[in-house]
């Protein structure tokens, strides 16, 4: 069935630093990729999406690069805020087959140290 | 456009005793989606409707669930005889026919079972 895998949590950084949450996936079709951020307190928000292979997507200076050949959908960020610190989540959607469902993955927690 | 709202925000009930949840989507958006989060997981599906259709259950949604969208606006997602197994978020998103894909979620309402 289809699936979505991504990097347990939680990932601590420093302000400034690098990000890199992993996601993999696994799907009939050819699904569409996204990222969701989930802030304390919050609902879900749409944060990028792609819906072809080579798309990237990018928002807010996230950004994330449909692979088809290593199907994987990893989401980075070249410097993160305080701000940024949220749950992320990785998800697929898989068209007329799967009804438009959205399938999550468990969510990595991030905390940005100042 | 306000997006899509839930109520109520929170509920805490015994068990034993029916909950019933209302989700108001986007106003132009045909699609309404039902979701289930529990701690430390990503959102489940539960359910969609097409207007007032609804087209769609996943076999977590057990004979004491039922959800309905009469009129093809806001849906209801009741639950009887509720157990502790029950205690989740439940989420309700929406989205265009034309872009199902892209989905709108709600704050969700978290369902305390004692």
């Amino acid at each position: 069935g289809n699936s979505v895998t991504q990097m347990e949590g939680p990932v601590t950084l420093s302000e400034e630093a690098f990000l890199t949450i992993n996601c993999t996936y696994t799907a009939t079709g050819y699904p569409s990729l996204f990222w969701y951020v989930q802030y304390p307190g919050e609902g879900l928000q749409l944060l990028l999406k792609a819906t072809k292979a080579d798309d990237k997507g990018s928002n807010k200076g996230f950004e994330a690069t449909y692979r088809k050949e290593t199907t994987s959908f990893h989401l980075e960020k070249g410097s993160v805020q305080v701000s940024d610190s949220a749950v992320y989540f990785c998800a697929l959607s898989t068209g007329n087959t799967g009804g438009f469902k959205t399938i999550f993955g468990a969510g990595t927690r991030l905390f940005v140290k100042a | 456009d306000t997006g899509v709202s839930q109520d109520p925000r929170h509920k805490i009930t015994k068990r034993g005793q029916n909950v019933t949840f209302r989700c108001d989507p986007i106003s132009e958006h045909n699609r309404l989606y039902w979701y289930r989060q529990t701690l430390g997981q990503g959102p489940e599906f539960l359910t969609y409707f097409q207007n007032e259709a609804q087209l769609e259950k996943s076999r977590l949604l057990s004979d004491r669930f039922s959800a309905e969208r009469p009129k093809g606006s806001f849906s209801t997602l009741e639950i009887q005889r509720t157990e502790q197994g029950d205690s989740a978020m439940y989420l309700c998103a929406s989205s265009m026919t034309e872009r199902p894909d892209t989905q709108y979620f709600g704050p969700g309402t978290r369902l305390t079972v004692l």
